[in-house]
């Protein structure tokens, strides 16, 4: 069975990069037809899809809202995607979310935007 | 971007209530949604994709139906442990824009 992974700083100060990585066992990120996702849940909040890459596809697809800032990459060596979101502020304080279509997710990490 | 809607945002029901949620989509998105269940605290999991296919292990209790724009999620009789917030997500393009969710209580 699939299992995912996401890891990264806790805590990241206004206007500096969210980096986070979702490392994939049990499977490789390579094969299948499936949308690899990041998705994130402010505290209190709803789930807001952030983006996905599609490797059969070599897609990669953003939110309109964070296109400008968002970037998510792959490293196929390591089963491992990643995403890393520029300039970020308090709004950006989430619990941020993988996942392998909507069927495997990771357990998410708690990113705080605060000085 | 198509837009997602969930009515209604929160209910309480009695335990062995049927109990329905609605999504509806601003478009045709033919039948390319799935329903979330996130309990407090917790990941959110698969229940229905593909607006009416059960994922392995999920309760015959819950069902989805619809196409097009108008999609329901039923719960057909309300047990303690489904007390949680529901969620539809459309996935026939990108964005994979989600709803915003219903909370489920017991009365």
């Amino acid at each position: 069975q699939v299992q995912l992974q996401e890891s990264g700083p806790g805590l990241v100060k206004p206007s500096q990069t969210l980096s986070l990585n979702c490392t994939v066992s049990g499977g490789s990120i390579s094969s299948g037809y499936y949308h690899w996702n990041w998705i994130r849940q402010p505290p209190g909040k709803g789930l807001e899809w952030i983006g996905c890459f599609s490797y059969y596809t070599g897609n990669t697809h953003y939110n309109p809202s964070l296109e400008s800032r968002l970037t998510i990459s792959v490293d196929t060596s390591k089963n491992q995607f990643s995403l890393e979101l520029s300039s970020v502020t308090a709004a950006d304080t989430a619990m941020y979310y993988c996942a392998r279509d909507g069927r495997d997710w990771g357990q998410g990490a708690l990113v705080t935007v605060s000085s | 971007d198509i837009q997602m809607t969930q009515s209604p945002s929160s209910l309480s029901a009695s335990v062995g209530d049927r109990v329905t949620i609605t999504c509806r989509a601003s478009q045709d998105i033919r039948n390319s949604l799935a329903w979330y269940q996130q309990k407090p605290g917790k990941v959110p999991k698969l229940l229905i994709y593909a607006a009416s296919t059960l994922y392995s292990g999920v309760p015959s209790r819950f069902s989805g139906s619809g196409s097009g724009t108008d999609f329901t999620l039923t719960i057909s009789s309300l047990q303690p442990e489904d007390v949680a917030t529901y969620y539809c997500q459309k996935y026939n393009s990108v964005p994979f824009t989600f709803g915003p969710g219903t909370k489920v209580d017991i009365k």
